[in-house]
């Protein structure tokens, strides 16, 4: 089976910085995904690491340590519209059939 | 633009009746495709994966009765909610695979644009 975890709630100020926890234990490893999603709406892709290190986007960041089943997901320079949820998931028996963690809520405030 | 095309984006309607929702790739062909359930302030749950030609596979606790998946085609699936209930009153996403893919990327998984579904 699988388990992810990951903060249900950060806040942080506009301009700063927050960075989104998420552990997993899986009983394979195939990568894992990062999602934005705004209420109502589908996810987004924001990034997928499959290889230890850190993988650079924009405001967005992600790293990933399979030695220690984590990642974390670092949003720079924070803007109101960020405020969202963020999803950690991997997938499990099949190609494209994804686990997601419960998603952490990021309130951005002025 | 929209890969994965989600119809309708929201439906109301009232209890006992059955709601049909589409899933459709719109530039390539999915044999597989997913659909999750999404209840406010919680993660998505995958309820099914959708297989063309064949019956979908349910996840454990989804009723298939309950929850009908058809994939007729390499572009479509649809679900069907019967006989819906107040407490199936959800966001519902679809995702599809490219064809093509190959390997785990996102390039060749994408997602449509969810159902909010409201059972009066």
């Amino acid at each position: 089976g699988q388990n992810i975890d990951q903060p249900t709630e950060m806040t942080a100020t506009e301009g700063a910085i927050v960075q989104i926890n998420c552990t997993y234990q899986t009983s394979g490893f195939n990568g894992l995904f990062w999602y934005q999603q705004h209420a109502g709406e589908a996810p987004t892709f924001l990034s997928y690491n499959v290889l230890d290190g850190l993988e650079e986007k924009g405001r967005f960041s992600s790293f990933l340590s399979r030695s220690k089943g984590y990642s974390y997901l670092l949003l720079k320079e924070l803007q109101m519209k960020d405020s969202a949820s963020y999803l950690c998931a991997v997938p499990t028996d099949s190609w494209g059939k994804l686990q997601f963690g419960a998603g952490t809520q990021v309130v951005v405030t002025p | 633009g929209a890969v994965v095309s989600q119809h309708p984006s929201w439906v109301i309607c009232k209890s006992g009746t059955s709601v049909k929702i589409e899933c459709r790739s719109l530039d390539f062909q999915a044999t597989t495709m997913f659909w999750y359930r999404q209840f406010p302030k919680k993660s998505l749950m995958l309820m099914a994966t959708s297989n063309e030609g064949s019956k979908a596979t349910y996840e454990q606790g989804v009723e298939k009765d309950k929850f009908l998946i058809n994939h007729a085609s390499l572009t479509l699936s649809t679900l069907t909610v019967t006989s819906a209930h107040p407490e199936d009153s959800s966001f519902y996403i679809c995702s599809a695979r490219d064809l093509k893919g190959q390997g785990y990327s996102n390039e060749k998984l994408f997602f449509g644009s969810g159902t909010q579904l409201s059972v009066l």
